[in-house]
């Protein structure tokens, strides 16, 4: 069974619009995180933002924030006020734990589009 | 500032090609990754090494090896390229007791003709 989905291949947003990728995941570890990457055209992975199980907020980072639902398991990122430059694969990972340290799962990405 | 460097961009190989990937990190993490990415399958790990050495299998390790000489270095290496390895291949780091953040480098575009 798959252990990270995101369920939009492509998404489309305009311009200063906020945009919702979706990420679920599943896990019976009770300990875990879930990280956002950006990955522009050029193929670098960029660190967006990161959201502990056990953090009792939601993660922000700038225009960047971390819709954690523990309860439906899902790790939705939120960007605000998009900008042109957001136009890429974005990838939601969880981490789990075994013995040799900690190991990052990744879904199958999003391509977000900014429309001008 | 962290450093994951790959040695190559792009690679053109032909079939039954041996093919080394090497990837160099200046952090001094104890783990490296080999990752693959694909069009909707996201990353899909293939090899992982927590020590000189040391050396575990991901998700899809048939048709790779690694080696890990010295800490800094994580090779991949296809013994005997074939057409359905063509694909972006990502190496990363992370040190041991960190939040699992993973260090990328620029990645390595393998075409197999």
């Amino acid at each position: 069974a798959q252990k990270i989905t995101q369920t939009q291949p492509g998404m489309f947003v305009q311009e200063k619009e906020a945009v919702t990728l979706d990420c679920t995941y599943d896990t019976s570890d009770p300990s875990y995180g879930l990280f956002w990457y950006k990955q522009p055209s050029s193929g670098e992975m960029i660190f967006l933002i990161y959201q502990g199980s056990y953090d009792q907020q939601n993660a922000t980072e700038g225009r960047y924030s971390l819709n954690f639902q523990k309860a439906r398991k899902s790790a939705n990122l939120v960007i605000s006020a998009s900008q042109l430059g957001d136009s890429a694969m974005y990838f939601c990972a969880m981490r789990e734990v075994n013995n040799a340290g900690n190991m990052l799962t990744f879904g199958g990405g999003t391509r977000l589009m900014v429309k001008p | 500032d962290v450093k994951v460097t790959q040695s190559s961009r792009y690679l053109v190989k032909r079939t039954g090609e041996k093919v080394f990937l090497e990837c160099v990190q200046d952090m001094d993490h104890e783990n490296m990754f080999w990752y693959r990415q694909d069009p909707g399958l996201g990353l899909r790990l293939i090899y992982f090494s927590y020590d000189v050495k040391m050396k575990e299998k991901g998700d899809i390790p048939e048709g790779y090896s690694v080696s890990r000489e010295k800490k800094e270095r994580f090779s991949l290496i296809l013994e005997s390229a074939s057409t359905n390895q063509t694909s972006m291949y990502l190496c990363a780091s992370h040190v041991k007791s960190s939040t699992g953040e993973l260090f990328f480098g620029e990645g390595s575009r393998l075409t197999v003709l």
